[in-house]
């Protein structure tokens, strides 16, 4: 079946790194676009970043563009998210998502949650 | 990006309908059938209830039904359970080729 899990969460002070990893399985993962999704505590979903089926197309929300990359190793079934220049804004549990239909994440992670304080 | 409009509560008793509003705008709700719903329980991951405006995924109650008209999808849950109590969110594509999701909304069954 299919499954994503999470790693790579943890306490982390402003303005440093941090990389997530999403290890896929079940599904042909170099066949599917993936994303990262966050939710602040008590707050609704955010998208944060989509990346192809080949690691050739990326695109970000404008509230992380220029701090965070996404990128993929498809010999591995593994999405990454590195997040530099972290602020305390971007404290969220972190849902890698599998693109269904090019607008749909129809399978989800369990979550990573990246707290960002001093 | 502006997330799209939801209501932040809506309630209904067991066996009634209630139906859930996300407005956006011609660049994202009104501008394509990416439409898609879901839902969230407390601690859990999110999800799929409906996607590309009206298409229910396998194993999801047909219950459960999606529709868009001009910039506002609405997402119909009729004979309501105690089990739909939940958050529900919605999420379009947009023109800038990101996505967006609504402000969510909580269902209460009373």
């Amino acid at each position: 079946q299919v499954q994503l899990v999470e790693s790579g969460g943890g306490v982390v002070q402003p303005g440093r790194s941090l990389r997530l990893s999403c290890a896929a399985s079940g599904f042909t993962f170099s066949s599917y676009s993936m994303h990262w999704v966050r939710q602040a505590p008590g707050t609704g979903l955010e998208w944060v970043a989509v990346i192809s089926d080949d690691g050739g197309n990326k695109y970000y929300a404008d509230s992380v563009k220029g701090r965070f990359t996404i990128s993929r190793d498809n010999s591995k079934s593994t999405v990454y998210l590195q997040m530099n220049s972290l602020r305390a804004e971007d404290t969220a549990v972190y849902y890698c998502a599998r693109d269904l239909t090019g607008s749909t994440w129809d399978y989800w992670g369990q979550g990573t949650l990246v707290t960002v304080s001093s | 990006q502006s997330a799209l409009t939801q209501p932040a509560s809506v309630s209904g008793s067991p066996g009634q309908s209630i139906t859930i509003s996300c407005t956006g705008t011609s660049s994202d709700v009104g501008g394509y059938n990416f439409v898609s719903w879901y839902q969230q329980h407390p601690g859990k991951a999110p999800k799929l209830m409906i996607y590309d405006v009206t298409n229910r995924p396998s194993g999801v109650s047909n219950r459960f039904s999606g529709s868009k008209s001009g910039n506002t999808a609405s997402l119909t849950i009729s004979g309501l359970q105690a089990e739909d109590e939940a958050d529900y969110y919605c999420s379009s594509y947009t023109s800038s080729s990101t996505y967006v999701f609504g402000t969510g909304t909580k269902v209460t069954v009373l």
